[in-house]
């Protein structure tokens, strides 16, 4: 079994300054990760993923996320952030096992840039 | 472009009847999802199909039904035994190595 933990539900932050948005898996395999991005009332947007290589993946609109194995850990981050950022973000993990369709989400994280 | 179409984007249903939610994909991606979502709870997976005329239940499948005729769609009916389909439906479909495509959403109101 897989499962997705986002421990904060929701994250304000003043605009320009740094942001960490948190999720933590669990599986016993080997797992591939993902962060979507959901404006209000619209679908997923592929934000970033691991698939393998390197641990650090970059989204081309400043984002960037770090696998990291042994504190299963896969944390999105921005340095500096924008209004525009405003959105919902959703921490996914999908187990590397044979037969395994499934893509488990995260509860979700509301991220509001502050003026 | 390629891409995944759901309509209606806003539907509402009386209680005791049944609904039927598209979703079609130009994308020529064998596997397709889907997904509803409530506030606060994140997307939870109701029925995938990897292929044509095979589907599988996932996590919250009662109440709900699938067909997958073709390739490119996948329609859900949300039956009267569902006792608590308000929500927020979205479509998916998959190419390898594990690139979803979501479609725009449906939101379901029982009125």
């Amino acid at each position: 079994a897989q499962s997705v933990t986002q421990l904060d539900s929701q994250v304000p932050v003043f605009e320009e300054a740094p942001v960490e948005l948190r999720c933590n898996y669990s599986s016993s395999v080997s797992v591939y990760l993902f962060w979507y991005v959901q404006y209000p009332n619209q679908g997923l947007q592929l934000l970033l993923k691991y698939l393998s290589g390197s641990t650090l993946v970059e989204s081309i609109n400043g984002f960037e996320a770090e696998f990291n194995k042994s504190q299963t850990s896969f944390h999105l981050r921005k340095p500096s952030v924008h209004i525009s950022d405003t959105a919902e973000y959703f921490c996914a993990v999908k187990s590397d096992d044979f037969g395994n369709e499934k893509l488990t989400f995260g509860t979700g994280t509301r991220l509001t840039i502050i003026p | 472009d390629g891409g995944i179409t759901q309509s209606p984007k806003y539907l509402f249903r009386k209680e005791g009847q049944n609904v039927t939610l598209s979703c079609e994909q130009n994308l020529n991606h064998d596997a397709m999802y889907w997904y509803r979502q409530d506030p606060g709870q994140g997307l939870r997976l109701i029925y995938y199909s990897q292929i044509v005329n095979d589907f599988q239940k996932g996590d919250i499948a009662e109440g709900y039904s699938v067909s997958r005729e073709k390739k490119e769609s996948f329609p859900l009916t949300v039956t009267s035994a569902q006792k608590n389909p308000t929500a927020f439906y979205l479509c998916a479909s998959r190419t390898a190595p594990y690139g979803y495509t979501f479609g725009s959403g449906t939101r379901l109101t029982v009125v």
